[in-house]
């Protein structure tokens, strides 16, 4: 299986900061890499896809970038609605694997 | 716009059969892939496996064959069963479309989940 690993495993931050996520997969999984957002209680929902496209609808201060083993999710003029938790997760081989989640909280 | 929403036991006791429904609205299951995931209180998501219409199917080997997942294109509906079931077992069930296939894919959209609890 394909380990999916990111850091920090929670952060805190104001808004209007810039908040940067890291995804490191234990192999490489070229650009196989979406992002996902999770608030409590609810369902997780698509941010991005193929490490940097963004779903339709989300906004343009989510942005996601690497390939290989490496990538980021930043988000830019961090927003109140921003504040939970982010999943990665490989689409490169099965089993799907999810990374631990970043809580991302209010400083 | 397709909604899915999960349904089924919210308590199961130890060593028995979870069995969980997922109901899809506003389109048709065929000729899509659709996942079950689930998430134990307060931690991550474990992928628990996919099923395609035509028949295709595949489970997290984690899971061992404990589970089982199929469809009922009649009624647009997809479903879980895990046997032997554990108080491991106990998660928020979310099935989801995609998330495997050919080329890029991801989990979109997802069902609101559902609590299932292991318990005697």
């Amino acid at each position: 299986d394909i380990q999916m690993t990111q850091s920090p495993s929670s952060l805190s931050a104001s808004v209007g900061d810039r908040v940067t996520i890291t995804c490191r997969a234990s192999q490489s999984i070229g650009n196989y890499l979406n992002w996902y957002q999770q608030k409590p209680g609810k369902a997780p929902i698509l941010l991005i896809y193929a490490a940097s496209t963004l779903q339709t609808g989300v906004p343009s201060r989510f942005s996601g970038s690497g390939s290989g083993t490496e990538f980021t999710l930043t988000i830019t003029n961090l927003q109140p609605e921003d504040f939970a938790t982010f999943y990665c997760q490989q689409s490169y081989s099965l089993p799907r694997t999810f990374g631990q989640g970043t809580k991302v909280e209010i400083k | 716009q397709l909604e899915l929403q999960e349904s089924g036991p919210g308590l199961v006791k130890p060593s028995e059969t979870l069995s969980l429904t997922c109901s899809v609205s506003g389109g048709s299951i065929r000729g899509s892939y659709w996942s079950w995931i689930r998430q134990p209180p307060g931690r991550g998501l474990e992928w628990i496996g996919y099923f395609f219409t035509s028949g295709n199917t595949n489970n997290n080997p984690s899971l061992k064959s404990r589970v089982t997942i199929s469809a009922d294109t009649s009624k647009n509906q997809l479903s879980l069963k895990m046997t032997s079931v554990t108080a491991a077992d106990t998660a928020v069930y979310f099935c989801a479309r995609g998330g495997v296939g050919s080329g890029y894919t991801w989990f979109d959209p997802w069902g609101q989940g559902t609590l299932v609890t292991v318990s005697s």
